[in-house]
């Protein structure tokens, strides 16, 4: 069964830092891309972030360029978010999900989200 | 405002049919492949279609998928009180280099 956990979110001052993590099971891990999503209270989804297999490449969006940096450890099974310099409008839930094997475009799994929130 | 346009509410009984509109653009619907989800109250997103119209082991067959140049449309027939929830579309937007989702489209059974 594939499951995928994420943990590290908290409450942070604006300009702060946290690092969020995704333990993978169940799946062969260095065999996907892989995702961070995120959901601002009561919006929509926003994709964060991607990374693939190898570590290769990478992806933002545009507003967390420069900000955040995704990273994986194939060898640990886990995903990684590392988040500076946060801003109120960073205040979300953040989900890991596995993407495909060829292309990052859709999502087929996704963690139960861990909750970031940016605030004085 | 997302980068895909969803319409933000639709209606429809149980029982009944209902359709839910994607609309983009040739950077990221045109010529990319467009996945549907579903997110039920308090719940992470599923996946619902990929490709375009495929569905993932496990998702019944009354939800089905479609695209046409810019566009794409998950339908739903025979509506259960167990599909409401909020659906969102997505692609890639190759001009972005990004992952786009639609606004969303809540979907009350009446």
């Amino acid at each position: 069964e594939v499951q995928l956990v994420e943990s590290g979110g908290g409450l942070v001052q604006p300009g702060g830092s946290l690092r969020l993590s995704c333990a993978a099971s169940g799946f062969t891990f260095n065999n996907y891309w892989m995702s961070w999503v995120r959901q601002a209270p009561g919006k929509g989804l926003e994709w964060v972030a991607n990374i693939k297999q190898d570590g290769s490449e990478k992806y933002y969006v545009d507003s967390v360029k420069g900000r955040f940096t995704i990273s994986r450890d194939n060898a640990k099974n886990s995903l990684y978010l590392r988040m500076n310099s946060l801003r109120a409008e960073d205040t979300a839930v953040y989900y890991c999900a596995r993407s495909g094997s060829y292309f990052p475009d859709y999502f087929d799994y996704w963690g139960q989200g861990t909750l970031a929130t940016v605030s004085s | 405002q997302s980068v895909l346009t969803q319409p933000p509410s639709v209606s429809a009984a149980p029982g009944q049919k209902v359709t839910i509109s994607c609309s983009g653009s040739s950077s990221n619907i045109g010529n990319n492949y467009v996945s549907w989800y579903q997110q039920l109250p308090g719940t992470a997103p599923k996946l619902l279609i990929y490709e375009n119209n495929k569905r993932p082991s496990g998702i019944p067959d009354r939800f089905s998928g479609s695209k046409s140049g810019t566009s794409a449309t998950l339908g739903i027939t025979g509506l259960q009180t167990g599909d409401e929830a909020d659906y969102y579309c997505g692609t890639w937007d190759s001009s972005l280099s990004a992952v786009v989702f639609g606004g969303g489209t809540k979907l009350p059974v009446l």
